[in-house]
């Protein structure tokens, strides 16, 4: 099945910073990687997605890159702000099945 | 209008007892899911409905048992509860065709604590 490697696990940046994280996964198959975001105590919410006919996708502050012939895919925040600091996931399907996600990366933002 | 509702919010209860929990969508999905989050705040898929047909049994324990009433309701019943089953259930929803295929769609969750 399907194995989806998230790093880091802990990341802390300043505010005005840049935060990246990386994720590999092993199923070439696989063609739909969404990042969901959760705050302490909330449920993930899909911040972004990115399907395997695009390289990458941009969203305001937010941006996700494919690579498919090395099977990893990266989110990149700019900016980041202390809002941003939550827990981010990773997740990996072959369309809509069943969704893999990553151990998770929490993110700091310290102002 | 939540999307998503799942009851109870909360759990506490006894090792040895049963308990369910609710999951209702109001999304018009046709694919309903129950995760499991546990203090290492990892996600790991335990069932998946498709239009009330069980599509994913993970390996979880025959304690745990999904019912799904109809495509907007997936219930989770758990028996004979241990210390390991406490965790944060979370219930989800996506549609299998169309606009924003594969996205999940996730409950405020369920806390669980068995003492």
């Amino acid at each position: 099945g399907e194995n989806v490697e998230q790093h880091p696990s802990t990341l802390s940046v300043q505010e005005g910073d840049s935060a990246v994280i990386k994720c590999t996964y092993s199923d070439s198959a696989s063609n739909y990687f969404p990042w969901y975001k959760q705050e302490l105590g909330k449920r993930p919410q899909l911040i972004i997605d990115i399907r395997s006919n695009v390289g990458e996708k941009k969203d305001q502050r937010i941006a996700v890159t494919l690579n498919k012939t090395a099977k990893h895919f990266s989110l990149h925040i700019t900016e980041t702000q202390p809002e941003d600091s939550a827990v981010y996931f990773c997740a990996a399907s072959i369309g809509a099945g069943k969704s893999t996600f990553g151990d998770g990366t929490t993110l700091t933002v310290k102002p | 209008d939540t999307a998503v509702s799942q009851t109870p919010k909360y759990l506490v209860t006894q090792m040895g007892n049963d308990k369910s929990i609710k999951c209702e969508q109001n999304l018009g999905h046709d694919t309903m899911y129950w995760y499991k989050q546990d203090s290492k705040k990892f996600l790991k898929i335990m069932f998946s409905y498709n239009n009330k047909e069980l599509i994913i049994n993970e390996t979880v324990p025959n304690r745990f048992s999904p019912k799904s009433p109809d495509k907007a309701h997936l219930n989770l019943h758990i028996n004979s509860l241990e210390l390991g089953d406490s965790a944060v259930y979370f219930c989800a929803s996506s549609r299998t065709s169309g606009r924003n295929t594969g996205e999940l769609f996730f409950g405020e969750g369920s806390r669980l604590t068995v003492l």
